[in-house]
């Protein structure tokens, strides 16, 4: 495996469903992101990771908690979610711990439907 | 508050030069990306611009004006493969990245 990578790929799950998002880099980053994408709306960043602390948690509701047990996994966990929640969540790594004026590599994406 | 605005959808023949504007207002800023996304995949990084002028790189070049609030994104020799969309990112003071909501830019024969 190379560069970033999510599973799943694709997530259904009901209002009242637990699930996890797991990402993985394979670039010896050590900095890793959680963003949200909905259409034609901007890319919203969720959490920011540095050296497996959390540094960034832009006022993201509480049903979505998120994990970073090294810094080459990042897992952001579902619950009780609504259907607004709906949409691609993207991970994301860079190089420097923080600095987002470093290039960042992004994951495919897991596309989210919260029925 | 902050603000990243790029057209929304932007058509184009293949062969032919397209610009791809962004705007921005925001509190500091500590350079510019343009990333493109095809459709069902990951962003994938283009260009990072701090200073002012163009800077090129193959068939796509960017520019950027700091004290017009401005940049662009210039795709030379369209292929088929160049739909997708492109968004635009600015770093504030802050070191927070401002995201625009993309251009989806389509390419007919």
């Amino acid at each position: 495996e190379t560069g970033v990578t999510q599973t799943p790929r694709h997530l259904v799950m009901g209002m009242t469903n637990k699930k996890s998002l797991k990402c993985e880099q394979h670039l010896g980053h050590n900095a890793m992101y959680w963003y949200k994408q909905s259409a034609k709306k901007p890319l919203e960043l969720m959490f920011v990771y540095s050296l497996e602390e959390r540094v960034e948690n832009n006022s993201v509701p509480s049903r979505f908690s998120p994990e970073c047990p090294n810094s080459s996994h990042l897992f952001l966990h579902l619950h009780t979610l609504q259907p607004e929640d709906s949409a691609l969540y993207l991970c994301a790594s860079s190089q420097v711990p923080g600095d987002p004026s470093y290039e960042q590599y992004f994951g495919p994406g897991t596309r989210l439907t919260v029925t | 508050g902050q603000n990243i605005d790029q057209p929304t959808e932007m058509t184009a023949t293949e062969g032919a030069i397209v610009q791809i504007n962004c705007t921005y207002q925001t509190s500091g800023f500590n350079g510019l990306f343009w990333y493109q996304q095809h459709a069902g995949e990951a962003p994938t990084f283009l260009s990072y611009n701090v200073l002012d002028g163009l800077e090129e790189k193959g068939r796509f070049s960017s520019f950027l004006s700091r004290s017009k609030g401005y940049s662009y994104l210039l795709l030379k020799e369209l292929q088929m493969k160049d739909s997708a969309s492109y968004l635009c990112a600015v770093v504030d003071s802050n070191y927070q990245l401002i995201w625009g909501a993309g251009t989806k830019l389509i390419i007919k024969p």
